[in-house]
Formats: C-alpha cells, sequence, structure tokens
C-alpha cells in the first residue's frame, strides 16, 4: 500500500548546529504534507506544514521544503537547542480506499540536541 | 480550553474485560480520528469519522467498535481485551476530511495485564 519513508530513526546534534530530517511518499496525488513534534509523554504537535503547490515553507527556526517530482520532502531546523528533543514524525495525505485522503505517518526520528 | 481532550488519561486492565475511551473536540470539527502508538512510537490509524460518518476503517480487529454521537465526539469501545492491546491511543480531529491539519488529544495510555 502507500507509505511514507522516514529518515534518520535517530538523529543527534550539538546545540546550535543544523538538523535535517527526510522522508518520501509514494503517492502521486498526495498534496498535503505535515510534520509533527511529540516530547515524551505528550501528544505529536503541528509545527509546521506545506502543500503540494508551494516548494518551500519556513516559520523562525524551522523549514520545510517538498520535492513533487521526486516526491520527498524535509524538516530543516536551525540553530538546534535543547528544548528542541523530541520524536519528529512527517506525514502525508494518502489516498484511502473510501475516496477520499488520510494522513499516512513516517515512523519517527528520535532527535536529540546535546548541550 | 482543551481543543481536543481524551478521558481516561491512563487506563490499566485485565484481559478479557470491555472499556470505552471517550473523545470531545470543541473546535467545531467535521473530521475526528483514533490513532494507536505502539511500543515503538509507531502512528497508525484506526477509524475517521467525518460528520458522524464512518469513512475511514482500517484493518482493525471487530472487537473494536467506535461510536460517534455527534460531530464533537467520538468514542472508542474495546471488547475482550488482549496484551497486545497495551498502547497509547491518541483522539485527533482536523476542519474537514483529507489533507488538512489534525489536532490530536493528550492520549490515552492503556496497559492490559
Amino acid at each position: 500500500g502507500e507509505n511514507v519513508e522516514q529518515h534518520p530513526s535517530t538523529l543527534s546534534v550539538q546545540e546550535g548546529d543544523s538538523a535535517v530530517i527526510k522522508c518520501t511518499y509514494s503517492d502521486s496525488a498526495s498534496n498535503y504534507f505535515p510534520w509533527y513534534k511529540q516530547e515524551l509523554g505528550k501528544r505529536p504537535q503541528l509545527i509546521i506544514d506545506i502543500r503540494s503547490n508551494v516548494g518551500e515553507k519556513k516559520d523562525q527556526r524551522i523549514a520545510v521544503t517538498l520535492n513533487k517530482t521526486a516526491k520527498h520532502f524535509s524538516l530543516h531546523i536551525t540553530e538546534t537547542q535543547p528544548e528542541d528533543s523530541a520524536v519528529y514524525f512527517c506525514a502525508a495525505s494518502i489516498r484511502s480506499g473510501a475516496g477520499s485522503y488520510q494522513l499516512t505517518f513516517g515512523k519517527g526520528t528520535k532527535l536529540s540536541v546535546i548541550p | 480550553d482543551t481543543a481536543v481532550s481524551q478521558t481516561p488519561k491512563y487506563l490499566v486492565t485485565q484481559m478479557g474485560n470491555d472499556k470505552s475511551i471517550k473523545c470531545e473536540q470543541n473546535l467545531g470539527h467535521d473530521t475526528m480520528y483514533w490513532y494507536k502508538q505502539d511500543s515503538k512510537k509507531f502512528l497508525k490509524i484506526m477509524f475517521s469519522y467525518n460528520n458522524k460518518e464512518l469513512i475511514i476503517n482500517e484493518t482493525v480487529p471487530n472487537r473494536f467498535s467506535p461510536k460517534s454521537p455527534d460531530k464533537a465526539h467520538l468514542n472508542l469501545h474495546i471488547n475482550s481485551l488482549e496484551l497486545g492491546d497495551s498502547a497509547v491511543y491518541f483522539c485527533a480531529s482536523s476542519p474537514w476530511a483529507g489533507g488538512y491539519e489534525q489536532y490530536f488529544g493528550p492520549g490515552t495510555r492503556l496497559t492490559v495485564t
């Protein structure tokens, strides 16, 4: 079936460095790509999203890029801080059997920012 | 105000029991979801309701039955609980079905002993 691949599964960076997480998807009809941050014991929280008619979107220290031709999108975090440590999930809207779309999530990336 | 709320937050029960988890959203959204997050943190959709109508029903044992009395509420009832049902269950809502932002509830940690 349609799925979303996410890499790496774990990522350690020094405070102040950049972190990049990459995802690929298989459904060419996917048109919405959100990123969620989940801190330990908490709910996934939407941090940024991008639609298929846009190639890049930025919000302060985080940015997302989308390459529709290659079917991949990436999350970029600059000037990382210890509070950025969490599990990050990418997702893509995938056509479901009901004729609508559902979000399919990647398996997550555990980001550790070392002070 | 909590946008998406779930009760209970923790649920510990024995194998074979029946239990329910409740979810409510006050965002005025049309669509609600149930996700299961296992010990490896993988988020897997189980069900989705749009305006009280079931629109997504993934391959889930029929011991799991969702119910949506109105578009602000989506409950999950689980019969004959098994050890493998232990997980965190998240409710979520979005403005409409399909490619739109989803907002998650705080989760219910279910432990079956």
